[in-house]
């Protein structure tokens, strides 16, 4: 079983609709979780961290759920601009390193 | 802060030369990591620094492979000699501390011909 995996996609959505993803990871001890977007050729950035007792930054929300070891990212009122590939991040326990989900690719149309 | 500087953006190299990625972390991140991405296997971590020591190395595909930080503000990663399945795009990014979300650089597009 891979350390963290992602809803395959693509995500085809009309503007303004809602898109949930979804992030199962395996390592139970995991601390940290983030959700990072990558545009087409370019590097991640940091979307959000995701904290237990979930959060909301504008359109964007973040759930986590420990008990069955996923983390959602819903977006509402999706927009053309949205359109990249959403990354699960993971810490490994006791070390720095994060790791990656494959990604979901969404493509907002207009 | 300029963020975190890669160079060059684009690499193409004939298969067995050497190659040499260079990175300079945000000032201040005691962390640098050197990551590869490829359609097949996604981002993958190759090695990681803290305070400019490696300490994690296992993701190095073979001897082919090295990486360097010599100081707070410098990394290398050479591969010699290169093979066509190393093309790729290679991050590197820095964080100030166990915890924290990465900041990425703009990546080098290795291509090995």
């Amino acid at each position: 079983r891979k350390e963290v995996e992602q809803d395959p996609g693509p995500f085809n959505v009309p503007e303004g609709a809602t898109v949930a993803f979804n992030c199962t990871y395996s390592n139970s001890a995991s601390q940290s979780f983030f959700w990072y977007r990558q545009d087409c050729r370019k590097e991640p950035k940091l979307l959000m961290s995701v904290y237990s007792s979930g959060n909301e930054d504008g359109r964007f929300t973040a759930q986590l759920n420990r008990a069955s070891q996923y983390i959602s990212l819903l977006i509402r009122d999706s927009k053309l601009s949205d359109s990249a590939t959403y990354l699960c991040v993971v810490n490994e326990p006791y070390g720095q390193n994060f790791v990656f989900g494959p990604g979901t690719r969404l493509s907002v149309l207009p | 802060d300029a963020g975190v500087i890669q160079s060059p953006r684009h690499e193409v190299t004939e298969m067995g030369q050497e190659v040499t990625l260079r990175c300079k972390p945000i000032s201040g991140h005691d962390y640098l990591f050197w990551y590869r991405q490829t359609m097949m296997r996604g981002l993958e971590l190759l090695i990681y620094f803290n305070n400019n020591v490696p300490i994690d190395d296992s993701g190095m595909p073979e001897d082919r492979f090295s990486a360097k930080m010599p100081n707070a503000s410098f990394s290398t990663l050479k591969i010699q000699p290169s093979e066509p399945r190393d093309s790729a795009v290679y991050f590197c990014a820095s964080s100030p501390d166990r915890g924290r979300g990465y900041t990425f650089g703009s990546g080098t597009r290795l291509t090995v011909v």
